[in-house]
């Protein structure tokens, strides 16, 4: 099946700074999501971004299908970005897979 | 709130034991899939339903059973517990059964089996 490997898989943040998480798949995918798993467990969906480059407040995600990886950027973050962040990919047939996830602690 | 609603919210049970998640998916969305989240395995897929019928199936053990109900519902059951069933179980929601579109998650089901 389908590979989804997350880099880096822990990073801590000074209050305010940006950073970038990379999403890389082994596949054509027709199907790539973002997602944030808060401190209380609950995984919220950022992005649907299966190719090109959305943004959201702070956060904005770029896909490039042809080279088969996916980056989430948080700029100006805040204590409440503290979390996993989760990329989920579908290929052929309808299961997400998800990577392994970025550890994230932004420190106040 | 994604609008999927998973009770109960915490479960602890004793090895052997059955028990049954249940998962309300948002108004419309006609998908719903069942996930396992564990410390060691990370988020694995077990299941998908889509109006119903089981469209996907993953990693899910035989003592796992899945059904969707005619008002769209689904229920998640286990059995036979052991303690590696220990998990977070999350259910999701889709408007389709196919590869497009966004996938909403409920808060998830902590499952603790002593």
């Amino acid at each position: 099946g389908i590979q989804v490997e997350q880099s880096p898989p822990d990073l801590i943040l000074q209050e305010g700074a940006n950073s970038t998480l990379r999403c890389n798949f082994s596949d054509s995918v027709n199907n790539l999501q973002w997602f944030h798993q808060n401190p209380w467990g609950q995984l919220i969906n950022l992005f649907y971004i299966p190719s090109g480059t959305k943004q959201n407040g702070r956060l904005s995600a770029t896909t490039v299908a042809t080279e088969r990886y996916s980056l989430l950027y948080i700029s100006s973050s805040q204590t409440t970005d503290s979390g996993v962040y989760f990329c989920a990919v579908k290929a052929a047939g309808n299961k997400l897979t998800f990577g392994g996830g970025t550890r994230v602690l932004v420190k106040p | 709130d994604s609008g999927v609603t998973q009770t109960p919210k915490h479960l602890i049970t004793a090895t052997g034991q059955r028990v049954t998640l249940r998962c309300s998916p948002r108004s419309g969305d006609l998908s719903v899939y069942w996930y396992q989240q564990s410390l060691d395995q990370g988020l694995q897929f077990l299941i998908q339903y889509y109006n119903g019928e089981e469209r996907a199936k993953g990693n899910i053990l035989e003592r796992f059973s899945a059904q969707q109900f005619p008002d769209l519902h689904s229920e998640l059951n286990l059995s036979s517990l052991e303690l590696g069933d220990s998990a977070l179980y999350f259910c999701a929601s889709s408007v389709d059964a196919g590869n497009k579109g966004r996938a909403f998650f409920g808060q998830g089901t902590r499952l603790t089996v002593v």
